[in-house]
């Protein structure tokens, strides 16, 4: 899988859209692009996945660049409950599933402000 | 989506000692994976629980320290064998379902302390 590349942590204002950048310039033609978060003491939460289009669903937006090598999640309107780490993941969908599980990074800690 | 219960929800455990660790998903998945995540530290994947097989392991793993069962395709246990003080970690189990498109659910851990 492709590896990727997140600050470390980011603060965004209550209220305002959250702009999560990811650079994944090594992904090949077949890689997805998934973002998960884990709120403090919870499992990881999947939140979207994307091949080139954009792709907005009731969490967030993720907008993937023309030329795939980065990615932006936005969450429109940040809570205090948006508070987490965020990770971006490359990997290959298969039908059926993934066949290797998941490789984290570091994640980036997003806090919001109130 | 998927619900996945994960039991104990947390443990104390003498060094030495087994523990075995339960998970559980309401609907029928494919791929069923194991996960520890150590005191402040991102996710590592330790294996690919295989229906009716002998489970994947990843490089640094082995089924002597952590055998993993999957009798069907909704259940499956990981054993933390043997225990030390450097096991005390966060245990996570996640799926992906049959039809779905690659997202994987998780459950709420197993959170380990090791005496």
């Amino acid at each position: 899988d492709a590896k990727t590349t997140q600050p470390t942590s980011m603060d965004c204002a209550e209220g305002r859209a959250a702009n999560l950048p990811c650079n994944h310039s090594t992904i090949s033609g077949n890689e997805y692009v998934y973002w998960y978060r884990q709120i403090h003491s919870q499992g990881p939460q999947y939140i979207i996945h994307g091949l080139k289009n954009n792709e907005t669903n009731e969490m967030a937006s993720l907008i993937i660049t023309e030329d795939r090598k980065s990615s932006t999640l936005i969450l429109p309107h940040a809570t205090l409950r948006d508070t987490a780490v965020y990770y971006c993941i490359v990997r290959v969908a298969l039908a059926g599933g993934g066949a290797d599980g998941l490789t984290f990074g570091k994640g980036t800690h997003l806090i919001i402000q109130p | 989506s998927a619900v996945i219960s994960q039991k104990p929800s947390r443990d104390i455990c003498q060094r030495g000692t087994s523990l075995t660790i339960q998970c559980q998903v309401d609907s029928q998945v494919t791929m069923m994976f194991w996960y520890r995540q150590q005191p402040g530290q991102s996710l590592t994947l330790i294996a690919t629980a295989n229906q009716g097989s002998e489970a994947t392991y990843e490089s640094g793993f082995v089924i002597d320290k952590f055998p993993i069962s999957r009798p069907n395709l909704t259940f499956s246990t990981l054993t933390v064998s043997n225990m030390s003080p450097e096991d005390s970690s966060i245990y996570l189990c996640s799926v992906e379902a049959i039809r779905g498109g690659g997202e994987a659910f998780f459950g709420q851990g197993t959170r380990l302390t090791v005496v």
